[in-house]
C-alpha cells in the first residue's frame, strides 16, 4: 500500500526552530510534486508549501515566505520541512501529501507541532 | 488570491441527500477535488477532477462544476459519512500552490 509518514513534531518555544520530515512508502517518490499541509486546532486545512520534483522549485504560502524551507531528498524517498523563526499560530497537524496533478491524493498521518512559551 | 467559499455546515436526516457547495469566480473552469476528513484522521479524497471516484469510495458520492459553484452530493447519506468536507483547486495565479475552501461540517441527524 502507497503510504507517507510524517514525523518530527513536538513543543517549541516562540522563535524556536523543528524540522519535520515525511517518509515515502511503495511508490516511486522522485515522479511527483510533494506537498506540506497543516491544521491549526479546529479550523481548516491550509496549504504551506510545495516542492517540484527534483527540487528545482519550491513555493510557500505567505505566511511562512523567509522562516520555513521545503526540500526533499530522493534517494532517501523522503521530505522535509524545517520550521525556523517559530510563531504561536504555527501551532497546527502539519501532513505530507502526494501531489498527483493538482490534486493531493496520498497524506501523512499528521505530525503535531505546539509552539507554546 | 483565489477564494473558495463553502458553508459552515450542512444538516441532513440519514438516508437523505447532502448537498455541499464550493464557491469561486468562475470555477467551472477549474478542476475541483473533494476531501473527507473525519475527526483525528487525515483527509482522504472523495472526488477529483470534479466528478470522478476514487477507487474505494461509494457510488453515493458525487460532484459536479458549472460557474461559479461546485457541488458535492452525497446520496442515501449514513451516519458515517459524518465529517468535515473540503474543496480544493489548483491556484490558477502566481506561483503554483493548492487552495482550500474552507470546509463544511457535515451532520447527520
Amino acid at each position: 500500500e502507497v503510504q507517507l509518514v510524517d514525523s518530527g513534531g513536538g513543543l517549541v518555544q516562540p522563535g524556536g526552530s523543528l524540522r519535520l520530515s515525511c517518509a515515502a512508502f511503495r511508490f516511486t517518490f522522485s515522479n511527483y510534486w510533494m506537498n506540506w499541509v497543516r491544521q491549526a486546532p479546529g479550523k481548516g486545512l491550509e496549504w504551506v508549501a510545495n516542492i517540484k520534483q527534483d527540487g528545482s522549485e519550491k513555493y510557500y504560502e505567505d505566511s511562512v515566505k523567509g522562516r520555513f524551507t521545503i526540500s526533499r531528498d530522493n534517494a532517501k524517498k523522503s521530505l522535509y520541512l524545517q520550521m525556523n523563526s517559530l510563531r504561536a499560530e504555527d501551532t497546527a497537524v502539519y501532513y505530507c501529501a502526494r501531489d498527483q496533478g493538482g490534486l493531493l491524493d496520498v497524506w501523512g498521518k499528521g505530525t503535531t507541532v505546539t509552539v507554546s512559551s | 488570491s483565489y477564494v473558495l467559499t463553502q458553508p459552515p455546515s450542512v444538516s441532513v436526516a440519514p438516508g437523505k441527500t447532502a448537498t455541499i457547495t464550493c464557491g469561486g469566480n468562475n470555477i467551472g473552469s477549474q478542476s475541483v477535488h473533494w476531501y473527507q476528513q473525519k475527526p483525528g484522521q487525515a483527509p482522504v479524497l472523495v472526488i477529483y477532477t470534479d466528478s470522478d471516484r476514487p477507487s474505494g469510495i461509494p457510488e453515493r458520492f458525487s460532484g459536479s462544476n458549472s460557474g461559479n459553484t461546485a457541488t458535492l452530493t452525497i446520496t442515501r447519506v449514513e451516519a458515517g459519512d459524518e465529517a468535515d468536507y473540503y474543496c480544493q483547486v489548483w491556484g490558477s495565479s502566481g506561483d503554483p500552490h493548492v487552495v482550500f475552501g474552507g470546509g463544511t461540517k457535515l451532520t447527520v441527524l
